[in-house]
């Protein structure tokens, strides 16, 4: 059975701080692996989607990187601002299906 | 990219009365759709996968006669909490996948339901 980790739970920064978030899975056998962002009371927004052939993806300030054999993924936020404060869940949907495991996600709060 | 709506976004229903959430996926069809929960401070956890033209599959440990899917098109999922109690009181949270993006999910604003 799949499951999914987050390190840390949570995490506090001063502002401008380069940040690294983990996420390790269970099983290998992936579709690939997905960084979502969720404000407070809100939805999830897609920051990042890796395929599970893939090593990296990146996007402005984020960088996600996939080691599929080790299980692992790191989220890596550069000069992190205020506005970067939210939980941030991995997911993963195992090979054959497209329903998604979640982490239990990393609550960030970036200090202005 | 593909679009996928949930509505409500939030209610708030007294005990014992039923809620229906729906899904939609906008600009692509759907087979399969998924239907998530969250509690306060935790992560989402899958209740169940909602199936065109059949039978909803449940998540072990989610009562099926509480929580009613049913996918009557490829662009919409409805999910009915029966006889809500404040116990029901969570986010509820739909996601598709179109069929030309792999295994890519995409999921709606989510639906904050409170039962007093």
């Amino acid at each position: 059975k799949q499951e999914v980790t987050q390190i840390p739970a949570a995490l506090s920064v001063p502002e401008g701080e380069n940040l690294v978030l983990n996420c390790s899975f269970t099983d290998s056998a992936i579709y690939n692996l997905q960084w979502f962002r969720q404000d407070p009371g809100k939805g999830l927004t897609s920051l990042l989607l890796i395929q599970s052939s893939q090593r990296e993806q990146t996007s402005g300030r984020l960088n996600a990187s996939l080691d599929k054999s080790s299980g692992r993924s790191t989220l890596y936020i550069a000069a992190s601002q205020p506005g970067d404060s939210a939980t941030y869940l991995c997911a993963v949907p195992p090979s054959g299906t497209y329903k998604y495991i979640f982490g239990t996600g990393t609550r960030l709060k970036v200090l202005a | 990219g593909a679009v996928v709506s949930q509505h409500p976004s939030w209610v708030i229903c007294k005990s014992g009365t039923s809620v229906k959430i729906e899904c939609r996926s906008l600009d692509f069809q759907a087979t399969t759709m998924f239907w998530y929960r969250q509690f306060p401070k935790q992560s989402l956890m899958l209740m169940a996968t909602s199936n065109e033209g059949s039978k909803a599959t449940y998540e072990q440990g989610v009562e099926k006669d509480k929580f009613l899917i049913n996918h009557a098109s490829l662009t919409l999922s409805t999910l009915t909490v029966t006889s809500a109690h404040p116990e029901d009181s969570s986010f509820y949270i739909c996601s598709a996948t179109p069929a030309h993006r792999g295994a890519e999910a995409f999921f709606g604003q989510g639906t904050r339901l409170t039962v007093v």
